[in-house]
């Protein structure tokens, strides 16, 4: 059984950029949310999808945003790139709008702006 | 005051011994407590997870909740080298339009010595 995929593992990007980062969802689970976890801190939540709908929203800027599809699997795109948005990215999915309850997360994307 | 304070370490400690982690927080509302372990550039792992206040038990490791003092725990006996990581709590509550995102410690970086 698959656990959370995410992809890419690694991306460097420039400043001002856009980036996507994707996710699968662990089988059975038809929740994603998305945490960005910078060096030395604890991840912090962005936003958490289900139905294909933007359920709760953490405190980042109107530049990130998300999607999820039909098949659960979810996006994340970051515009207009910072430095500061250099981080892990952890996608984490479970089940139901509850499912944050017993989340698994993936191995991340790593984030390097330049 | 942040919501949730956890001492970052390091802590060191001898192959054997009684590991006590430990997170303060802020916010009565929490009702979900979490802890997860985080190798270095991987994923947080889910260890242990409670609702509300009480023990938790599963083999070598013990989660404690204490809700009147927002406190929570997190014991590991008969340490092992293996066990030496970053350990993440974590807490969540249901804001009745389905459950927030997850908020993390800054995560405490445990070293075992063989």
């Amino acid at each position: 059984d698959a656990g959370v995929t995410q992809s890419p593992t690694h991306l460097i990007k420039t400043r001002g950029q856009q980036v996507t980062l994707r996710c699968s969802p662990k089988s059975g689970h038809d929740t994603v949310s998305w945490y960005q976890q910078a060096l030395g801190q604890g991840p912090q939540f962005i936003f958490q999808y289900y139905e294909e709908e933007e359920r709760q929203r953490g405190n980042f800027p109107d530049r990130f945003s998300g999607h999820q599809f039909p098949n659960y699997s979810s996006e994340l795109n970051v515009n207009a790139l910072l430095l500061g948005d250099s981080a892990l990215y952890l996608c984490a999915s479970g089940l139901g709008t509850l499912g944050f309850a017993e989340a698994f997360f993936g191995q991340g994307t790593r984030l390097t702006v330049v | 005051q942040k919501e949730v304070e956890q001492d970052p370490g390091p802590l060191s400690v001898p192959e054997g011994a009684i590991v006590s982690l430990n997170c303060t927080y802020s916010n009565s509302a929490f009702q979900y407590f979490m802890w997860y372990r985080q190798y270095s550039r991987k994923g947080p792992e889910l260890l242990m997870y409670t609702y509300s206040s009480g023990n938790k038990e599963d083999g070598r490791f013990t989660a404690q909740v204490d809700k009147s003092s927002k406190y929570i725990s997190l014991f590991i006996r008969d340490s092992q080298p293996s066990d030496s990581a970053t350990y993440l709590c974590a807490m969540g509550h249901d804001s009745g339009g389905g459950a927030d995102g997850l908020t993390f410690g800054k995560g405490t970086h445990l070293i075992i010595q063989p």
